[in-house]
């Protein structure tokens, strides 16, 4: 069965903090991972993709232990508008089949002033 | 601007009413997929549709009946709801690579929908 964890928070942090938070997923087949932001009553927008050598974009930092089938995204000097819900995002491969996504329920940050 | 477009933005209908919900992609892509997203659940896969055909229907009810009539455009037809069909449902579109892995999906803003 396939599962993303993710601790629903909320996380409430002051403007400027560093936060980092994790996902766990179940299924070692996985190849895709994201991460995905959803403001209140809007749609997911991919946030970033996690590579294996984990990647870098600006103040946001993602990582993947295949080891540990975890990923984790870092926040640097946190911004209010940074305010959101994190959805941790995993691909499994179906062997060929065309598949969707398996979303975590999400992580809600709060930034503070 | 995502590119992906989600027709009514909000319905509200009786349970014996017949509606649909429709969805249009302009990114060029060749999957398209139907959400559900309920509160404090995580997104439900509904149906998957790959070069225009369905590929995955997660055991969704038999009240809920998608069309692609071309990979640009999906419909879900619905009929005979239940408050707890409730919920918004996200329409996505994304580009099929090699071995059948899914690229990125990018999503529309969603139908809020309310059955009485």
């Amino acid at each position: 069965r396939k599962e993303v964890e993710q601790d629903p928070g909320p996380f409430n942090v002051p403007e400027g903090a560093t936060v980092a938070f994790n996902c766990t997923y179940s299924n070692s087949a996985s190849q895709s991972f994201f991460w995905y932001r959803q403001d209140c009553r809007k749609e997911p927008k991919l946030l970033m993709s996690v590579y294996s050598s984990g990647n870098e974009d600006g103040r946001f930092t993602a990582q993947l232990n295949r080891a540990s089938q975890y990923i984790s995204l870092l926040i640097r000097d946190s911004k209010l508008s940074d305010s959101a819900t994190y959805l941790c995002v995993v691909n499994a491969d179906s062997g060929g089949g065309a598949d969707g996504l398996t979303f975590g329920k999400g992580t809600h940050l709060i930034i503070q002033p | 601007e995502t590119g992906v477009t989600q027709t009514p933005r909000h319905l509200v209908m009786g349970m014996t009413n017949k509606k649909s919900l429709k969805c249009e992609q302009h990114l060029g892509h060749n999957a398209m997929y139907w959400y559900k997203q309920s509160a404090k659940k995580p997104l439900e896969l509904m149906f998957v549709y790959s070069l225009e055909e369905r590929v995955e229907n997660n055991s969704v009810p038999s009240r809920f009946s998608p069309e692609c009539p071309n990979s640009s455009h999906l419909f879900l037809h619905l009929h005979t709801l239940q408050p707890e069909d409730s919920a918004l449902y996200l329409c996505a579109s994304s580009l099929m690579v090699a071995g059948g892995l899914t690229d990125t999906q990018y999503f529309g803003p969603g139908t809020r929908l309310t059955v009485l």
